[in-house]
């Protein structure tokens, strides 16, 4: 079945710093990926997808990169910002087309941010 | 564009009591979802509708666990009756006929 597997964190960082997260998955067929965060008493919001192998998704000054031969779909920012600090969560669907997808997620990397 | 709306924000209950929960989806998703997150992890699918119609509902633990999508626009989900290991926040979503969901805010549910 589908899996998604992502660093464990609370990664903490300085402001300005860069940030990676990693993220790698087990998937049949061909799915998207997506990057959501989660904030404090918050719901989840969709931080950037891609769809399709060497895609770059980017937001926020967020991006990643669709890795297939790699399996991969790291997280990376430049500059961190202190309101960057978050719960950040991997996530594949299961390439079904219609009707909407379901989501598989990583257990989530809690990114904290100091000045 | 409203997002998805869901209510309560908290519950609390003790164990073998029942709850419910209600999402409004964005308005014109078809596909409606209902997540469970523990605290720790990442959230579970429980099941999944399109218009008023069960998609997935594999990982819904039908013994306590009920759905249901009515004119194919609100759902509840009902826990009836609940345990400890119920506690998490429950979370809704929505689509359109693409594969990217938008979240609701979640009810954190506390089972004593």
């Amino acid at each position: 079945g589908n899996s998604v597997t992502q660093m464990e964190g609370p990664v903490t960082l300085s402001e300005e710093a860069f940030l990676t997260i990693n993220c790698t998955y087990t998937a049949t067929g061909y799915p998207s990926l997506f990057w959501y965060v989660q904030y404090p008493g918050e719901g989840l919001q969709l931080l950037l997808k891609a769809t399709k192998a060497d895609d770059k998704g980017s937001n926020k000054g967020f991006e990643a990169t669709y890795r297939k031969e790699t399996t991969s779909f790291h997280l990376e920012k430049g500059s961190v910002q202190v309101s960057d600090s978050a719960v950040y969560f991997c996530a594949l669907s299961d390439g079904v087309t219609g009707g909407g997808n379901k989501l598989t997620f990583g257990t989530g990397t809690q990114l904290k941010v100091e000045l | 564009e409203a997002g998805v709306a869901q209510s309560p924000r908290y519950k609390i209950i003790e164990k073998r009591q029942s709850v419910a929960f209600w999402c409004n989806p964005i308005s014109g998703h078809a596909t409606l979802y209902w997540y469970q997150q523990i605290l720790g992890q990442g959230p579970k699918l429980l099941i999944q509708f399109q218009n008023n119609g069960v998609v997935d509902d594999s990982q819904l633990p039908k013994d306590r666990f009920s759905a249901e999508r009515l004119k194919g626009v609100d759902s509840t989900l009902k826990i009836q009756p609940a345990k400890l290991e119920d506690s998490a926040v429950y979370l809704c979503a929505s689509s359109l006929y693409t594969d990217t969901q938008y979240f609701g805010p979640g009810t954190r549910l506390t089972v004593l």
